[in-house]
């Protein structure tokens, strides 16, 4: 069955850089988008970017531009969120999807911003 | 940037029904498709609708959707107790290129 599933949880100082991963399996990784999703606490859902897996085009949130880089290894089927400058407010936790709709989901990722 | 906007909650009677409504404007529900998405407490929202009206494999026909111009509602019928999460709609917005969710509704069952 299709499954997406996320690296584990991070602890980063406000400054820092984390990359997330979302290993693919269950169907061919380059037929849909990936997308990412981040939910802070007892937040709503927030749309981050997304990557065209087959062609590698990607298209990011106004909110991140310029803080978030997503890219993908088509060889093992896995795409990467990389989020920058963190500050204690992306604390949340980072799901990827796949397509439009967005099915299924990652289990998530949380990353925890603290000094 | 845009979200469509849900009531914060709702409830009923366990066997009663309760909708949700998301508005939103025609650059994404007016033009595109909505789906609609359910996480339970503390784990990853899960696909519920999709193409408005659609209903994936193993989801069970006391959900539904419909559509309206700019505006859509999931209906869920015969209430139970394991229904009780938040239900988010969601839907591509063409004129931000970007894909956009509803604020999000709790589903409180009494």
């Amino acid at each position: 069955q299709v499954q997406l599933v996320q690296s584990g949880a991070e602890v980063k100082k406000p400054g820092a850089s984390v990359k997330v991963s979302c290993k693919t399996s269950g169907y061919t990784f380059s037929s849909y988008s990936i997308h990412w999703v981040r939910q802070a606490p007892g937040q709503r859902l927030e749309w981050m970017g997304w990557i065209n897996a087959g062609n590698g085009n990607i298209q990011y949130s106004q909110n991140f531009q310029g803080r978030v880089t997503i890219t993908r290894d088509t060889f093992a089927s896995t795409a990467y969120m990389d989020l920058s400058s963190l500050r204690s407010e992306d604390t949340a936790v980072y799901y990827c999807a796949r397509g439009v709709p967005l099915d299924p989901w990652g289990q998530g990722t949380l990353v925890t911003v603290s000094s | 940037q845009s979200v469509l906007t849900q009531p914060p909650s709702v409830s009923a009677a366990p066997g009663q029904k309760v909708t949700i409504s998301c508005s939103g404007t025609t650059s994404n529900i007016g033009y595109n498709y909505v789906s609609w998405y359910v996480q339970l407490p503390g784990t990853a929202p899960k696909l519920l609708i999709y193409d408005n009206n659609k209903r994936p494999s193993g989801i069970p026909d006391q959900f539904s959707g419909s559509k309206s111009g700019t505006s859509a509602t999931l209906a869920i019928t015969g209430l139970q107790t394991g229904d009780e999460a938040d239900y988010y709609c969601g839907s591509w917005d063409s004129g931000l290129s970007a894909y956009v969710f509803g604020t999000g509704t709790k589903v409180t069952v009494l």
